[in-house]
């Protein structure tokens, strides 16, 4: 069974371009959630999704973030005019669902606005 | 709100000596889960174990412990005979057993180095 994967591992890119980043999450797992980390700090919750429909977003997922999945398997986040503070590491995990379920998190992309 | 505060920055060890991170949380609720993530140079968080807040009884895997005290709200996570391999960040999260919640509140993590 592979584990979560996300493409780019790393993206550099210019203030105010878009990104676009992949997740595949587990096979046969039906939650996907995205998370956020900043240097020195844990990973913050932005998003997740129950199979295509997107079930809760966090107040840090600004007008210039949008999150899709789909068709239920992998997601993509894209950020729009990028900003330097945009600047982190963003992580998807994936579950069978439910708070007592384990996420298993991806390696991240890491994301540089210059 | 939930918090989990994970006061030690870094530690920086011998190996073979023995060390604990310790973690505590705040919650109001009275049903949530307990969480260590290993995170290693390469960026992916580790799951390394999983505890609900009616089960405090303490787990050994290998070199590792935990210490669950419901009465300090504490997860504490010892790591016996270090090696150089366990240098990494380690991450304590709490997520509440509420419906339809699942986000995973994380620790700002420990950094730990082993110095052979």
């Amino acid at each position: 069974d592979t584990g979560v994967s996300q493409d780019p591992r790393h993206k550099i890119t210019k203030r105010g371009q878009n990104v676009t980043f992949r997740c595949d999450p587990i096979s046969e797992h039906n939650r996907l959630y995205w998370y956020r980390q900043t240097l020195g700090q844990g990973p913050e919750f932005l998003t997740y999704f129950q199979n295509e429909a997107q079930l809760e977003k966090s107040r840090l997922l600004s007008d210039r973030f949008s999150a899709e999945r789909p068709k239920g398997s992998f997601s993509t986040l894209e950020i729009q005019r990028t900003e330097q503070g945009d600047s982190a590491m963003y992580l998807c995990a994936s579950s069978t669902g439910g708070a007592k379920n384990i996420q298993y998190f991806g390696a991240g992309t890491r994301l540089s606005v210059l | 709100a939930q918090k989990v505060t994970q006061a030690q920055t870094e530690i920086s060890v011998v190996e073979k000596e023995d060390v604990t991170l310790d973690c505590v949380y705040e919650t109001r609720d009275t049903t949530y889960y307990l969480f260590w993530y290993k995170q290693p140079p390469s960026g992916e968080l580790v799951f390394l174990i999983r505890r609900n807040s009616f089960d405090e009884q303490n787990e050994i895997s290998g070199r590792y412990s935990w210490n669950f005290q419901k009465s300090t709200s504490s997860f504490n996570f010892t790591i016996t005979a270090s090696q150089v391999v366990d240098s990494a960040v380690y991450f304590c999260a709490l997520i509440l057993s509420n419906f339809g919640n699942e986000k995973l509140t994380f620790g700002t993590g420990t950094r730990l180095t082993i110095i052979p």
